[in-house]
């Protein structure tokens, strides 16, 4: 199975400050043939259901603020939140679907 | 908006059979993916298994030998069987969908804790 590490685990942020997340998967998650990294961002907040914001490593879902984005190619990937927002605490997990069985990180909690 | 919602005992003894069930509503499930995840207390996400709305299926292999998940079109649901549960079962377990089969969650249900023990 392709393991997913994120960090860090949890990281407080002032508001309106950058928030970083970072995932790094055991294999490369770059298919060649059509140039897309197989690695989504989701949200998690208690209380309301886990939110697809990111697919093929830096796609924004419709309705997702600009301020997420994502990037990175490969194996290491990052979340980035430009300037946090009270709503954004949350748990972030990113997740490989380059091959089965489809697997998550083990979670980093944005607090303010 | 398709909305989906878990329903389960739970509480489950072990070595007993676990029984959940996923309502689709707002929303057609055919041509889609449909998921079991789950959540172990403070802990991440695992993938459990899917069942394509036609009834071909998918499981993790680390708990593919007591694994069934199924699908009923006409009520709008699927659902997933777990045998011989254990302690390390316990989780909050979720449903979601699969919109074009790639592996990419567009919609989840808010999930259902359970917990086996006796």
């Amino acid at each position: 199975d392709i393991v997913m590490t994120q960090s860090p685990d949890s990281l407080a942020v002032s508001l309106g400050e950058r928030a970083t997340i970072n995932c790094k998967s055991s294999q490369s998650l770059l298919f060649t043939s059509n140039n897309k990294n197989y690695l989504a961002w989701y949200q998690q907040k208690p209380g309301q259901s886990t939110k697809l914001l990111i697919s093929w490593a830096s796609t924004r879902e419709s309705g997702v603020p600009d301020r997420f984005s994502g990037s990175g190619s490969g194996t290491d990937f990052t979340l980035t939140i430009s300037s946090l927002q009270a709503e954004d605490v949350a748990v972030y997990y990113c997740q490989q679907y380059f091959t089965m069985p489809y697997t998550f990180g083990q979670g980093a909690k944005l607090e303010i | 908006q398709v909305q989906l919602q878990e329903s389960g005992p739970g509480l489950v003894e072990p070595s007993e059979t676990l029984s959940l069930t996923c309502t689709v509503s707002g929303g057609s499930m055919s041509n889609h993916y449909w998921n079991w995840i789950r959540q172990p207390p403070g802990r991440g996400l695992e993938w459990i298994a899917y069942v394509y709305y036609n009834g071909n299926t998918n499981y993790n292999p680390t708990l593919k030998s007591r694994l069934t998940i199924s699908v009923d079109t006409s009520k709008n649901q699927f659902s997933l069987t777990l045998r011989s549960v254990t302690a390390a079962d316990t989780a909050v377990y979720l449903c979601a969908r699969d919109d074009f089969g790639w592996g990419l969650f567009d919609s989840w249900g808010p999930g259902t804790l359970i917990t086996v023990s006796s």
